[in-house]
């Protein structure tokens, strides 16, 4: 069955970095897209970005176009998700979701939550 | 960045009919599909419909989804006491935020 198992609880200060990982299982890896999503406290979910987890082609928010890399490890199975000069606002369950190429987000990891505080 | 608008809360009674709504400009849902997730507490989104009317395998068909012009509508029938959760809405913008998401709606089940 397809499974999406990301890392663990991370806590970073302001200014640092975090990289969150997305190993999937139960299908090619490299057949299919990652995207990268995140929800703060009570907030909307909103998109980060994507990788085609095949060529490794990414596609980014404006938003965190800049202080977001969205990576893949072909032979590990595994996304990568890195944030630069993380801020309080930061503070958010991030998940990984496959993309199918047919449609979006037909499955997704369990979440990671990332606390950045002094 | 655009966004979608989604009323906060919703409710029903077990065995009714409820329609969730989800607005929209032309630059996502104008142009694009409708997506829709439910969430239970603590967990990660589930996908629900795409392409504005599709429903994944393993999704009853008690749940439907619709668009009509910048809007989109999830039709829950039957409603259960297991449906209570946060139901969020999401489609492509063509703008600089990619895939944009509603600010979801709290479904209760009284």
């Amino acid at each position: 069955q397809v499974q999406l198992v990301q890392s663990g609880v991370e806590v970073k200060e302001p200014g640092a970095s975090v990289k969150v990982s997305c190993k999937a299982s139960g299908y090619t890896f490299i057949n299919y897209g990652t995207h990268w999503l995140r929800q703060a406290p009570g907030q909307r979910l909103e998109w980060m970005g994507w990788i085609n987890a095949g060529t490794g082609n990414t596609k980014y928010s404006q938003k965190f176009q800049g202080r977001v890399t969205i990576t893949r490890d072909t032979s590990a199975s595994t996304a990568y998700m890195e944030m630069s000069s993380l801020r309080s606002e930061d503070t958010a369950v991030y998940y990984c979701a496959r993309d199918n190429y047919e449609y979006s987000f037909d499955y997704w990891g369990q979440g990671t939550l990332v606390t950045v505080s002094s | 960045q655009s966004v979608l608008t989604q009323p906060p809360s919703a409710s029903g009674t077990p065995g009714q009919r409820v329609i969730l709504s989800c607005s929209g400009s032309s630059s996502n849902i104008g142009r694009n599909s409708v997506y829709w997730f439910q969430q239970l507490p603590g967990a990660a989104p589930k996908l629900l419909i795409y392409t504005t009317n599709q429903r994944p395998s393993g999704v009853p068909d008690r749940f439907s989804g619709s668009k009509s012009g910048t809007s989109g509508s999830l039709a829950i029938s039957g409603l259960r006491s297991e449906d209570e959760a946060d139901y969020y809405c999401a489609a492509w913008d063509g703008g600089p935020g990619g895939w944009v998401f509603g600010g979801g709606t709290k479904l209760t089940v009284l």
